[in-house]
């Protein structure tokens, strides 16, 4: 198994630009999750999913939109980037009853 | 708005010492309360979890919880250099989980 991947690792933007980081579990984990971490902090939640077709927001939710059409795949769209996004952005998963979250190994990402 | 609150440190401390870290969390409807370890540019990694007041012990971690007073806290005995990391407290609520700041730890050979 390869647990949960993102890609890119890396990417930069310019003010306005638009992209989606993507990310894929391969554990059939219902739950998945969007987290940003500005340096010195913790995460924040950014959007969530308990299945696919079901998405909810996060406490940062702002310039952000995500969908869930399969339970493998969440990706987060970043439709106007700013340089306030500029980030880690993790994705993690979680199957059901264990509470433990399956961290992938993040996407850093610059807005200039 | 549910806080999650961690000392940032630094907390330094020899190695073989006890390292105790700590962090209270605002909302009482918590259900389970996690520590992960995170070294610098990786991504966090699960220590230990609890979800019942009292200690729980695995190897050299112990985890205490304290619903009444809303703290979390997680010791770690004979501190090893690898241990070096940021430690980040998470709080479940609902389907949400909320972090602290994470506090440094570093374990002086």
């Amino acid at each position: 198994n390869a647990g949960v991947t993102q890609t890119p690792k890396f990417r930069i933007l310019k003010i306005g630009q638009s992209m989606t980081l993507q990310c894929t579990q391969d554990m059939n984990h219902n739950y998945m999750y969007w987290y940003r971490q500005d340096p010195g902090m913790g995460l924040k939640l950014i959007y969530y999913s308990v299945g696919a077709g079901i998405t909810d927001k996060g406490e940062v939710p702002n310039g952000y939109n995500v969908s869930r059409s399969t339970t493998e795949d969440f990706p987060l769209r970043l439709e106007l980037a700013a340089p306030s996004q500029t980030s880690v952005y993790f994705c993690a998963s979680r199957g059901l009853p264990e509470d433990e979250q399956y961290f992938g190994p993040g996407t850093r990402l610059t807005v200039t | 708005q549910k806080e999650v609150e961690q000392n940032s440190g630094p907390l330094s401390v020899p190695e073989g010492a006890i390292a105790s870290l700590n962090c209270t969390y605002s909302d009482r409807g918590s259900q389970s309360f996690f520590w992960y370890r995170q070294y610098s540019g990786k991504s966090p990694e699960l220590i230990m979890f609890i979800y019942s007041n009292g200690d729980k012990e695995d190897g050299r971690f112990t985890a205490q919880l304290n619903k009444a007073s809303q703290y979390v806290s997680l010791l770690i005995r004979d501190s090893q250099p690898s241990d070096s990391a940021t430690y980040l407290c998470a709080v479940k609520s609902g389907n949400q989980f909320y972090f602290g700041t994470g506090t440094s730890l570093t374990v002086i050979p």
